[in-house]
This record gives structure tokens, sequence and C-alpha cells, in this order.
């Protein structure tokens, strides 16, 4: 299978601990994008890497939210002190360029209990 | 976070009728694209248009990208049970930083 793969696909985790999710997006894809998705809503954008560098991230990425790529291939989002209102579907989508097809993962939900 | 303007936000229909659902935006995106969603899973593209009055068809899916670049529209013909879940519209700037901006959904059921 060569999509978007993310893991886990659920955790669950107590209010306050740490969590950190993984991506892998398709191989070729040099542009990688982190999405939160709510119940009942659109997935809503947290940041973007070129390659390895973050180039952009979202009001909604808070202080406690952070986000790499090391070597410009997977990328890890990281949530410190979490809280119940991070509960949520984190989606990752990666594209080979400007304006093409973003092809997204299967989703990390995250249930903070 | 800005969301574009989905409707209608259900749809419940017999199998075998043609559905249309479409998305409004106050601001000019350079690429439009649908997504469907089924429960617990990622949104999984259908169709993306690239240019201001693009028709483009995938089966029994036909997409167009508005002239004014403001909004989009997709049609299903001939629904199938296997067409129900969530669609997504979604927009996209020039250079593409921030990401696409998704529409709320609009959530197909289909009854047999």
């Amino acid at each position: 299978d060569t999509g978007v793969s993310q893991n886990p696909r659920h955790k669950i985790t107590k209010r306050g601990q740490n969590v950190t999710f993984r991506c892998d997006p398709i191989s070729e894809h040099n542009r990688l994008y982190w999405y939160r998705q709510t119940l009942g809503q659109g997935p809503e954008f947290l940041t973007y890497f070129q390659n390895e560098a973050q180039l952009e991230k979202s009001r909604l990425l808070s202080d406690r939210f952070s986000a790499e790529r090391p070597k410009g291939s997977f990328s890890t989002l990281e949530i410190q002190r979490t809280e119940q209102g991070d509960s949520a579907m984190y989606l990752c989508a990666s594209t080979s360029g400007v304006n093409t097809e973003a092809f997204f993962g299967q989703g990390t939900r995250l249930t903070v209990v | 976070g800005q969301q574009l303007n989905q409707s209608p936000q259900s749809m419940f229909i017999q199998e075998g009728e043609d559905v249309s659902m479409n998305c409004t935006s106050s601001s000019i995106f350079n690429t439009w694209l649908w997504y469907k969603q089924d429960p617990g899973e990622g949104p999984v593209l259908l169709i993306a248009l690239y240019k201001a009055g693009e028709l483009t068809s995938n089966g029994r899916l036909t997409a167009q990208f508005g002239i004014t670049r403001k909004d989009s529209f997709l049609n299903i013909s001939a629904s199938i049970p296997s067409d129900v879940g969530i669609y997504f519209c979604a927009g996209q700037r020039r250079g593409g930083a921030d990401g696409l901006t998704f529409g709320k959904g609009t959530h197909l059921i289909i009854q047999p």
C-alpha cells in the first residue's frame, strides 16, 4: 500500500498526558499537512511542511502542539498536557506540489478522558 | 476557522435517484476538491478541479468549478447503496501553504 499511513489509529489518554502521532506520507510527496476534525465538522488545517521545513501554522495550533518532519519524510504531531477539548480525529495529508490533489491518511482518533 | 458553505447538510434519497450538492465561498479558490468520508476513516478524494468553468466526471460523479471561482457543485447519478457517506468540498488558495478549507459536509443517506 503506497498511500498515506497514520499511527496509531486510535489513542485514549488521560487528561494531562502527552501523546504523539506519526504520519508517513506518499513517498514522492514533498508537502505534508496536518488537520484536526471534530464531530460534525470538516477537517481544519493545523500546519504545513514542505520537505523538512514547517512553513505555516494555524492559530488552532496552541503552544501545547508541536510538529516535526526531521528528514522530510515522516512527520510527528505531539500534544503536551492533553485537555478534553483535544479529543478529535487528527488527519495527515500529502501532495506532490502546488495545487495538486491532497491524499489523506486514515487518521488518528484521540480521546482524552 | 473558516469553513465553506456546503448544502444541503443531509439528504435522504431513494436508490437510483440523482444527487446534487454544492459549496459556496466568499473568497476565491484556485483549486476545488470533493472528498467522501466513511465513519472512522480519512477523506477519500473523488474529483479535483483546477480551472474556472471546468466540468469533470469520474464514473457516476460529475463536478464543476464555478466560473466566479467561489463555488462548486457535485452531482451523483443513479445512486447506489455504497454512495452512503459524508461528502466534503474543499478549496485551496494559490500556493497552498494554508492547506485546504473544507465545508461542513453533506450526509448522504440512501433508502433501498
